[in-house]
């Protein structure tokens, strides 16, 4: 199975609305990512979490609140989001990144948000 | 991380080669050459990847520089299925850099019929 499922596949949301996404893979992977793509434009990476810790923050606004409860599940909590956030959220995972960094991620197919 | 440069778009005939160029003049020796591939309305998906030898896959073939600072990735026989924004991405392999993908503007291909 190199599958990464994200629910929900869409989500409309209020600027005061607090929801989540989620993110699960089941092969093992111990790297989980959150990107972010705007229409027509490349995903940005926004976190990395490595062994269920939180590895790496691209300066992301505190409105976007990751976690990671086990090795096999990612969350991203939303709150207070504003429309410029309006995006598809990516999430990914690789193999154990404390050797190589020549592993594939594998990507999920993405929550498409809008915020109004 | 260094910068890759490729064109905006591309076109191809359905069943014949493609070639999708990259440049990276500024390479390290420790960067991994890596290509994506996003499909309309999907996540992106990998493609292969390669350090300094070319490489081959039931996708796709890599053809590298001597000098690493550009690459090259082949489709043999493009199909419809394979219009998608390719993109061409280095990766540190010094493993304390890090293990996220910082992807450039990519290469639309379009495949006719």
């Amino acid at each position: 199975d190199t599958e990464v499922t994200q629910t929900p596949k869409h989500l409309v949301m209020g600027m005061t609305n607090k929801k989540s996404l989620k993110c699960e893979q089941h092969m093992g992977h111990r790297a989980m990512y959150w990107y972010k793509q705007k229409a027509k434009k490349p995903p940005e990476l926004m976190f990395v979490y490595s062994y269920e810790k939180l590895s790496i923050n691209e300066s992301v606004p505190s409105r976007f609140s990751p976690e990671c409860p086990n090795s096999s599940l990612l969350n991203l909590h939303l709150h207070a989001l504003q429309p410029e956030d309006s995006a598809l959220y990516l999430c990914a995972s690789s193999q154990d990144p404390r050797w190589t960094v020549s592993y594939e991620q594998y990507f999920g197919p993405g929550t498409r948000l809008t915020v109004t | 991380d260094a910068k890759t440069t490729q064109p905006n778009s591309m076109e191809s005939n359905e069943e014949e080669p493609v070639h999708l160029p990259c440049n990276h003049s500024t390479i390290s020796g420790t960067d991994y050459i890596h290509w994506y591939r996003q499909l309309p309305s999907q996540g992106p998906e990998y493609v292969i990847h390669g350090l300094t030898s070319n490489v081959n896959n039931r996708m796709a073939s890599l053809a590298i520089a001597e000098d690493r600072k550009s690459s090259t990735l082949i489709l043999h026989r493009a199909t419809l299925r394979d219009a998608a924004v390719y993109y061409c991405i280095l990766r540190d392999g010094d493993v304390t850099a890090g293990n996220m993908l910082t992807f450039g503007g990519g290469t639309r291909l379009m495949v006719k019929p």
